[in-house]
C-alpha cells in the first residue's frame, strides 16, 4: 500500500517556466490537498477537493491552479513560476474532513521546488 | 494573532527525561486537535489527535487539551534520540480545514 505518492522530489525551475506536481493516493480517500511549507511559517493550505470534479481555494491559491478528475489523482500547476514560490510542497489526503469524525491527514513525500 | 502558536525552540532535553511541547490556537470553536512529527527532510506523520477536555495516552505519548485556556500540549516521557524531529501542531476551526503552527524543534541529548 503506497498512501500518497508525489513527483518530482526535487526540481530547479527558471522564472517564467511552468510545471506541474503530480499527486496519487491509493486509499481511496475523496479528500485531498496541497500545501506549502516555508521555513518557520508552518503549513499553509493552497487548495483542496473533497471529490471528483470539485475543489477550492486554501489560504494561499494565487499562482496555482488544481484539477481532480479521478479520486486517486490530484495535480497541483504552476504557472510562471516565481522566486516567491520556493518551498516545500505537500500533497496529503484523509478519510474525512473537518469536525465530522476523527482522522489525520496521510503526506506525501513532498517536493522541494527551487525557482531561480 | 496567528491562528495556531508554538515556540519555535530548539527545545532540548536528555535522553529519558519528558519533553513538554505547548501550543495555543485562537479560534475558540476549535474542536479537533492534531500532533504531528516532522523529521528533517521528510513529511509529517500524524501521532496523537484529541478532541475532549483531558489528557489522552498513547504510549510514551500523553496529549493534553485545555479548551477553557485554548491550550494543547504533547508530553514525551522516556525521551529517546529518535525523538528528535519538528512537532507540529494542528486545529481543526469550525466550517474550515485543519491549521497548523510553525512547529517545535526538539532535541533529545544522549
Amino acid at each position: 500500500n503506497a498512501g500518497v505518492t508525489q513527483t518530482p522530489k526535487f526540481r530547479i525551475l527558471k522564472i517564467g517556466q511552468s510545471m506541474t506536481l503530480q499527486c496519487t493516493q491509493d486509499m481511496n480517500h475523496n479528500y485531498m490537498y496541497w500545501y506549502r511549507q516555508d521555513p518557520g511559517m508552518g503549513l499553509k493550505l493552497i487548495y483542496y477537493s473533497v471529490g471528483a470534479g470539485i475543489t477550492d481555494k486554501g489560504e494561499v491559491p494565487n499562482g496555482y491552479n488544481v484539477s481532480r478528475s479521478t479520486t486517486e489523482d490530484f495535480p497541483l500547476r504552476l504557472e510562471l513560476a516565481a522566486p516567491s514560490q520556493t518551498s516545500v510542497y505537500f500533497c496529503a489526503s484523509s478519510r474525512s474532513r473537518g469536525v465530522q469524525a476523527d482522522y489525520g491527514y496521510t503526506f506525501g513525500s513532498g517536493t522541494r521546488l527551487t525557482v531561480v | 494573532q496567528k491562528e495556531v502558536e508554538q515556540n519555535s525552540g530548539p527545545l532540548s532535553v536528555p535522553e529519558g527525561a519528558i519533553a513538554s511541547l505547548n501550543c495555543t490556537y485562537s479560534d475558540r470553536g476549535s474542536q479537533s486537535f492534531f500532533w504531528y512529527r516532522q523529521y528533517s527532510g521528510k513529511s509529517p506523520e500524524l501521532i496523537m489527535f484529541i478532541y475532549s477536555n483531558g489528557d489522552k495516552e498513547d504510549g510514551r505519548f500523553t496529549a493534553q487539551l485545555n479548551k477553557a485556556s485554548q491550550y494543547v500540549s504533547l508530553l514525551i516521557r522516556d525521551s529517546q534520540p529518535s525523538d528528535s524531529a519538528t512537532y507540529l501542531c494542528a486545529v481543526t476551526p469550525p466550517n474550515n480545514d485543519m491549521r497548523f503552527g510553525a512547529g517545535t524543534r526538539l532535541t533529545v541529548k544522549p
